[in-house]
């Protein structure tokens, strides 16, 4: 089956360092992946939407210069948190879509936990 | 903006009950898939239901979609202490620019033996 590789699973790090999460789809390829974020016992809020070759689509309220997302290849998204701190500490969760469209499934990473001192 | 209400939020049963969770939305979906999300994991896909009136049953798990196609349900029979875990249900608009899945607050449930 489709594999999501996320990349690191858990990270922790001082207030004011910068966090590159990978998400990489290893045997398909994903025009589009997605960027979560899931607080405890919450569900997930869809962060940005991210296009190989394009600009990333933010939500409401999700600051771009914060999370900065690179999708350079079709197998490859990152997501980088810029100078982190301790509000930032949560659960970032990667899918990657099935290139084909958008009725194509979308299969999840494992998440990356960020914790922030 | 599209929403999808998920009820109940938490559920604790014994083991062998049969249990119910419901996903409503006032808004119509290309399709709709149920996660089951286990602790620091990422969503898990358990079926994608497309047509409306559409059941699909994976083994003690049986989904409908709504005939409308804004509501579904996961209904699970003789629940065991494996089935513990986060259900999400997610709604896709094919139509939509980007496809992207809009989320449930999801349904914590606990089997107990």
């Amino acid at each position: 089956g489709a594999v999501v590789s996320q990349h690191p699973s858990w990270v922790i790090c001082k207030s004011g360092t910068s966090v590159k999460i990978e998400c990489r789809s290893l045997d398909f390829q994903a025009t589009t992946m997605f960027w979560y974020r899931q607080f405890p016992k919450q569900s997930l809020m869809l962060m940005a939407t991210s296009n190989e070759g394009s600009k990333a689509t933010y939500e409401q309220g999700v600051e771009k210069d914060k999370f900065l997302i690179n999708h350079a290849s079709l197998t490859l998204s990152t997501l980088t948190v810029t100078s982190a701190h301790p509000e930032d500490s949560s659960f970032y969760i990667c899918s990657a879509r099935v290139t084909g469209g958008s009725n194509q499934p979308q299969h999840f990473g494992d998440g990356t936990r960020l914790s922030i001192l | 903006t599209q929403l999808l209400e998920q009820s109940p939020q938490f559920l604790s049963i014994q083991e062998g009950e049969n249990l119910t969770v419901y996903c409503n939305s006032s808004s119509v979906f290309s399709s709709l898939q149920w996660y089951r999300q286990e602790p620091g994991e990422g969503p898990v896909l358990l079926v994608t239901v497309v047509t409306g009136g559409e059941v699909k049953k994976l083994k003690r798990l049986t989904f409908q979609f709504g005939d409308a196609r804004k509501d579904s349900s996961l209904h699970i029979t003789a629940a065991q202490p494996g089935d513990t875990g986060l259900y999400l249900c997610a709604g896709m608009n094919y139509g939509g620019s980007q496809g992207n899945l809009i989320f449930g607050k999801g349904t914590k449930l606990s089997v107990k033996p």
